[in-house]
């Protein structure tokens, strides 16, 4: 089974800063890598898929890159709605399909 | 649009069993492979199952296989999981899930999801 450990844990930052969340993957999972982000009483939301293409209606605020085994998700400048919980996704060997522990950015 | 709606939690003793329901509408479902996430209170994020979109091929979490049953019926667009010998540790928001793409497989990756049906498993 593949092993994500996503970094850190909390993130505190300001509104319009850039946030640099972190995820490592046991073994290569060549481009197959997807986040997601998770607010309190609502299911996840699929933001990045492939790395780096972003799902239909993301903003270009959200970036992916990464490959192999290590793997970032860039928000260049956070606004409001974007403090949340993230969580990466592989599939690259599968079953089983395996998430990260997620990373909480959270307002300083 | 793509609407996703799971029933059938609730609270359950420790042994039993319950069937969740997943109603699709808004698209193709038979075009789709479905999944089950779930996620126990204050936690994180665990795959639960996957079937293909012409139900012949499914697949389990390590936690679950023996336990839960994934199937769909494609002429009422729903998919259904099946929990059998439930455990504490089997408490958890259960989401259903279509895949980003359609045809066979998927990509596995979760582009739509419910808003997730609480199970409860305690004496």
């Amino acid at each position: 089974e593949i092993v994500l450990t996503q970094s850190p844990a909390t993130l505190s930052l300001s509104p319009g800063e850039r946030a640099t969340l972190s995820c490592r993957a046991s073994q290569s999972v060549s481009s197959f890598l997807a986040w997601y982000q998770q607010k309190p009483g609502q299911p996840p939301r699929l933001l990045i898929y492939d790395s780096a293409t972003r799902a239909t209606g993301i903003p270009a605020r959200f970036s992916g890159s990464g490959s192999g085994t290590d793997f970032t998700l860039t928000i260049s400048s956070l606004e409001s709605e974007d403090f949340a919980v993230y969580y990466c996704q592989q599939r690259s060997d599968w079953p089983p399909l395996t998430f990260g522990g997620g990373t909480k950015v959270e307002i300083k | 649009q793509v609407q996703l709606v799971e029933s059938g939690g609730g609270v359950v003793q420790p042994g039993r069993s319950l069937r969740l329901s997943c109603a699709a509408s808004g698209f193709t479902f038979i075009t789709y492979s479905m999944h089950w996430v779930r996620q126990p209170p204050g936690k994180g994020l665990e795959w639960v199952a996957m079937i293909s979109s012409n139900g012949n091929n499914k697949y389990y979490a390590d936690s679950v296989q023996g336990r839960f049953t994934i199937s769909r019926d494609n002429s009422k667009n729903t998919l259904y999981l099946q929990m059998n010998s439930l455990r504490a540790e089997d408490t958890a928001v259960y989401y259903c899930a279509r895949d980003l793409e359609s045809g066979g497989y998927g990509a596995e990756y979760f582009q739509h999801w419910g808003q997730g049906t609480l199970v409860t498993v305690s004496s």
